[in-house]
C-alpha cells in the first residue's frame, strides 16, 4: 500500500524554482521526524534535509542549504521541500522518507519519489 | 561530518555468502543502516542498528561491525538480492545524516 506520495517535480531552467509536496496516506505523520534524500541519474542517495515532528527544528546538506527549505504542514499530512536558485546538478529523483520511531535513526517509509530537472 | 566507503560492486555466484563493507573515516558514536534498492524502486531497510533485521526481511540478512568498519553479509545469495546497497549514519547529533556511495551486487 501507498503510505507516502511525493509530487511537484517536473522541468525547472537553471536559476528557477519548484515546490516538492509528500503526503502522507498512513496514520502516524505527526510522530515522524521527516527526510528528503535524492538521487541523480544513475548515482547514489543522497541526503538533503530532515526535520522534527513540529516543524522548528531543521537540517540540511552543505549543497543546498541556503537554496533549499524543508517544512511540514501536519494538518495535511504533507511535508514540502521549498527549492530556489536550482542548479543542474540538483537534478535527481526526490525521496521523501520516514524517519523511524523505533529503529534508530533509519528511514522506514520512503515514497516512491518525484523527478526534478534542471535544464535550459 | 563523516565519510562513508563502499566497494563498487560484489559479485558471487547463488547459494554463496555476500559481504558488503561500509568503512567510516572516523569513530562512529551513531548506529549504522542498511537499505537495498532495485531499478527503479525505492530504498528498503534491511539492516538497522548494526545487526538488527526488520520484519519481512529474509535472515539470511545479517550486519555486523568492527571498529569503523560495519559488513552486510547476505548468506545463499539468491538472484532476486541483486541490486544496489547503500549504508547510512549519521552525526553525533543525529542531525546530519549520510549515505555510503552504494554497493552493486551481482549474483551471478
Amino acid at each position: 500500500e501507498v503510505q507516502l506520495a511525493e509530487s511537484g517535480g517536473g522541468l525547472v531552467q537553471p536559476g528557477g524554482s519548484l515546490r516538492l509536496s509528500c503526503v502522507d496516506f498512513g496514520f502516524a505523520f505527526t510522530s515522524h521526524w521527516m527526510h528528503w534524500v535524492r538521487q541523480a541519474p544513475g548515482k547514489g542517495l543522497v541526503w538533503v534535509s530532515r526535520i522534527n515532528i513540529d516543524g522548528n527544528v531543521t537540517s540540511y546538506a552543505d549543497s543546498v542549504e541556503g537554496r533549499f527549505t524543508v517544512s511540514r504542514d501536519n494538518a495535511k499530512n504533507t511535508l514540502y521541500l521549498q527549492m530556489h536558485n536550482l542548479r543542474a546538478e540538483d537534478s535527481a529523483v526526490y525521496y521523501c522518507a520516514r524517519e523511524s520511531r523505533f529503529r534508530g535513526l533509519a528511514a522506514d517509509v520512503w515514497g516512491k519519489g518525484t523527478t526534478v530537472t534542471v535544464s535550459s | 561530518s563523516s565519510e562513508l566507503t563502499q566497494p563498487p560492486s560484489v559479485s558471487v555466484s547463488p547459494g554463496q555468502t555476500a559481504r558488503i563493507t561500509c568503512s567510516a573515516d572516523t569513530l562512529p558514536k551513531q548506529y549504522a543502516y542498511w537499505y537495498q534498492q532495485k531499478p527503479g524502486q525505492a530504498p528498503v531497510l534491511v539492516i538497522y542498528k548494526d545487526t538488527e533485521r526488520p520484519s519481512g526481511i529474509p535472515e539470511r540478512f545479517s550486519g555486523s561491525t568492527s571498529g569503523t568498519t560495519v559488513t552486510l553479509t547476505i548468506s545463499r545469495a539468491q538472484a532476486e538480492d541483486e541490486g544496489d546497497y547503500y549504508c547510512q549514519t549519521a552525526d553525533n547529533s543525529g542531525t546530519y545524516w549520510v549515505f555510503g556511495g552504494g554497493t552493486k551486487l551481482s549474483v551471478l
